[in-house]
């Protein structure tokens, strides 16, 4: 069965530090895999995306996400985290044509 | 083009109520899905339609969820009897397809709370 997990419910780091959200997920086949970003009473937008290729991608806010298919891990980073990062961050895993399957979210917190 | 948007964003009501949300979709898209999101998880499938085609329904909760697009255009979701367990975020999404990246694009959302 498709699952994706995200180890860290919370995290809190100061503006200016980086950042990594973990993202692990289980997948018969070839994954798509997507990281969205949700702030308090907005719906999910999508920050970047995998789908084949360069196992590093770049997506927008300055995020990247670096697919390790060995690891079965997605993971999101940031070199410099701003106060306005401070959301709910969920990795979702599909396929071609396929519903998505979200983690259960990682909560970021930034510190003045 | 303004995105998906959602309607009403939030709504109250009474346990054993009806309660239907709809959701309009980036007008070019022809795939629509939704998906609930309880209090500390992620988004959970429920359904999604091809145009007027609702091509997967297993996900529905109970058989007091429904959804409907009649025209492939905006949809519907529909809850009977409402209860308490139901009380969520329902999430809707538009894509294009087939396109390679099965990119969707999700609204706002509806908060729904059952007293």
């Amino acid at each position: 069965a498709q699952s994706v997990t995200q180890p860290d419910i919370h995290i809190t780091v100061s503006e200016g530090a980086s950042l990594e959200l973990r993202c692990n997920y289980s997948y018969g086949a070839t994954p798509y895999l997507f990281w969205y970003v949700q702030s308090p009473g907005q719906g999910l937008q999508l920050l970047l995306k995998y789908f084949s290729g360069d196992t590093l991608v770049q997506g927008i806010k300055g995020f990247e996400a670096e697919f390790k298919r060995s690891q079965s891990s997605f993971n999101l980073r940031k070199p410099s985290v701003h106060w306005s990062d401070a959301a709910e961050y969920f990795c979702a895993v599909g396929n071609y044509g396929q519903n998505f399957v979200f983690g259960p979210g990682t909560r970021l917190s930034v510190l003045p | 083009d303004t995105g998906v948007s959602q309607d009403p964003r939030h709504k109250i009501t009474k346990r054993g109520q009806n309660v239907t949300f709809r959701c309009d979709p980036i007008s070019e898209h022809n795939r629509l899905y939704w998906y609930r999101q309880t209090l500390g998880q992620g988004p959970e499938f429920l359904t999604y339609f091809q145009n007027e085609a609702q091509l997967e329904k297993s996900r529905l909760l109970s058989d007091r969820f429904s959804a409907e697009r009649p025209k492939g255009s905006f949809s519907t979701l529909e809850i009977q009897r409402t209860e308490q367990g139901d009380s969520a975020m329902y999430l809707c999404a538009s894509s294009w397809f087939p396109t390679r990246y099965n990119e969707q694009f999700f609204g706002p959302g509806t908060r729904l709370t059952v007293l």
